[in-house]
């Protein structure tokens, strides 16, 4: 039992450079997160999922893309990666509406030049 | 949006003292639940201890404890018996709904 992973864990793009990032989780979970962490400013929510097929726009979603196709997987997309999209990026998944705990994966530290 | 507000950017303790690590929140829903996470420098985020708005009694996990003011808003951390382990950063955060809001954390030095 793997829990969160998150594929890269770290990477470098230029300005303008498209990426995916992978979140896979094998605890059979129906939400799923991503978050980015910045100096000073905690987590914050870009994207989320309540189920396979469904996503939703968090606290911070713009130049960010997200796909669910398949339950235990939850893709974050940069299109066109800039500066301000350097930052380390979390996914987490938590069983269902009932459930409180988040489960964090190890991040993937992304800096654009 | 909620707003979660650590404002305690840096505490320090001896080890085998007591520390509390201070939270207030802000929101206008009645259902919400509350966190603390520790994020030691692995970068791994980790579940502390959590309280549900609805219950009055205080959440306890061996050497963590929460002191929950409901009418305050306010979220404080308890750690009993600092160990040179808990040296860390510390999130609060709440629930609502489908969403998690985070506060700007708390680094912790633990002093042998």
């Amino acid at each position: 039992n793997a829990g969160v992973t998150q594929t890269p864990k770290f990477r470098v793009l230029k300005t303008g450079q498209s990426m995916t990032l992978l979140c896979a989780q094998d605890m059979n979970h129906e939400y799923m997160y991503w978050y980015r962490q910045d100096p000073g400013m905690g987590l914050r929510l870009i994207h989320y999922s309540v189920g396979e097929g469904t996503t939703a726009k968090g606290e911070v979603p713009d130049g960010y893309n997200v796909s669910r196709l398949k339950k235990q997987n939850f893709l974050l997309g940069l299109e066109s990666a800039a500066p301000s999209q350097t930052s380390v990026y979390f996914c987490a998944s938590r069983m269902d509406l009932s459930y409180n705990e988040q489960f964090f994966g190890p991040g993937t530290r992304l800096t654009v030049l | 949006a909620q707003t979660v507000t650590q404002s305690q950017p840096e505490m320090s303790v001896q080890e085998a003292e007591t520390v509390t690590l201070s939270c207030t929140y802000d929101t206008s829903e009645s259902d919400y639940y509350l966190f603390w996470y520790k994020q030691p420098p692995s970068r791994q985020m980790i579940l502390v201890i959590r309280q549900e708005a609805y219950k009055q009694q205080n959440a306890t996990e061996n050497r963590f404890s929460v002191n929950f003011q409901k009418a305050a808003k306010s979220f404080s951390l308890k750690i009993s018996d600092s160990q040179l382990g808990d040296a860390a950063m510390y999130f609060c955060a709440s629930r609502t709904g489908n969403q998690f809001y985070f506060g700007t954390g708390t680094s912790l030095t633990v002093i042998p």
